[in-house]
């Protein structure tokens, strides 16, 4: 069965500094791995995915994250981060062997960037 | 990118009675459509999966019944929650698939409340 798991209900960091936002995931198959970003209130915006090739992934908003097969992680990173970055931010998968396309989140990530 | 859009984006409802949500993809056809809830400070858990002209799946748990999802055309499909009781306010998001590269395109969310 697929799984992910976030293992940190909340991140805290200081503008300007490294954020890094963890994620580990189990499927079956070949994995398909996203990153999204909600604001209170809002629906979900795409960061970035990981679907096959380099395993570091570039995304939206300077957001980059790194696929590591052996560890089967796909952490979210920021070289500095911004206070406007302060929201929730979920990990999801789907197996690539899955014809119903189904997205597995994680629990979430609730990043907290103080000024 | 592909942008969807739900109506209402609140709704506040009367114990009993029957709340329809829209989910639209407004510049690509989605062939597959899912609907998920989400609880305050909690994932987002899928409810169903509905390919256009035909029947939903539904996650287990979630009740058919009271769930209604209609998927007629390739752009709209709708949520129907029949008899709404207050155990049923939530956060309501819906994605739609494209058939390539099968990625999901979230919508802004439906906040219902039921009194």
């Amino acid at each position: 069965a697929q799984s992910v798991a976030q293992p940190e209900d909340q991140v805290n960091v200081a503008e300007g500094n490294p954020l890094t936002v963890k994620c580990t995931y189990s499927v079956s198959g070949n994995p398909y791995l996203f990153w999204y970003v909600q604001y209170p209130n809002r629906g979900l915006q795409f960061l970035l995915k990981y679907i096959t090739g380099d395993n570091l992934v570039k995304g939206s908003y300077g957001f980059e994250a790194e696929f590591n097969k052996s560890q089967t992680s796909f952490h979210l990173k920021k070289p500095s981060a911004l206070v406007s970055d302060s929201a929730l931010y979920f990990c999801a998968v789907r197996d690539g062997a899955d014809s119903s396309y189904k997205l597995i989140f994680g629990s979430g990530t609730r990043l907290l960037v103080r000024p | 990118g592909a942008v969807v859009s739900q109506h209402p984006s609140r709704v506040i409802c009367k114990s009993g009675t029957s709340v329809k949500i829209e989910c639209r993809s407004l510049d690509f056809q989605a062939t597959t459509m899912f609907w998920y809830r989400q609880f305050p400070k909690q994932s987002l858990m899928l409810m169903a999966t509905s390919n256009e002209g035909s029947k939903a799946t539904y996650e287990q748990g979630v009740e058919k019944d009271k769930f209604l999802i209609n998927h007629a055309s390739l752009t709209l499909s709708t949520l129907t929650v029949t008899s709404a009781h207050p155990e049923d306010s939530s956060f309501y998001i819906c994605s739609g698939q494209s058939d390539t590269p099968y990625e999901q395109y979230f919508g802004p969310g439906t906040r219902l409340t039921v009194t």
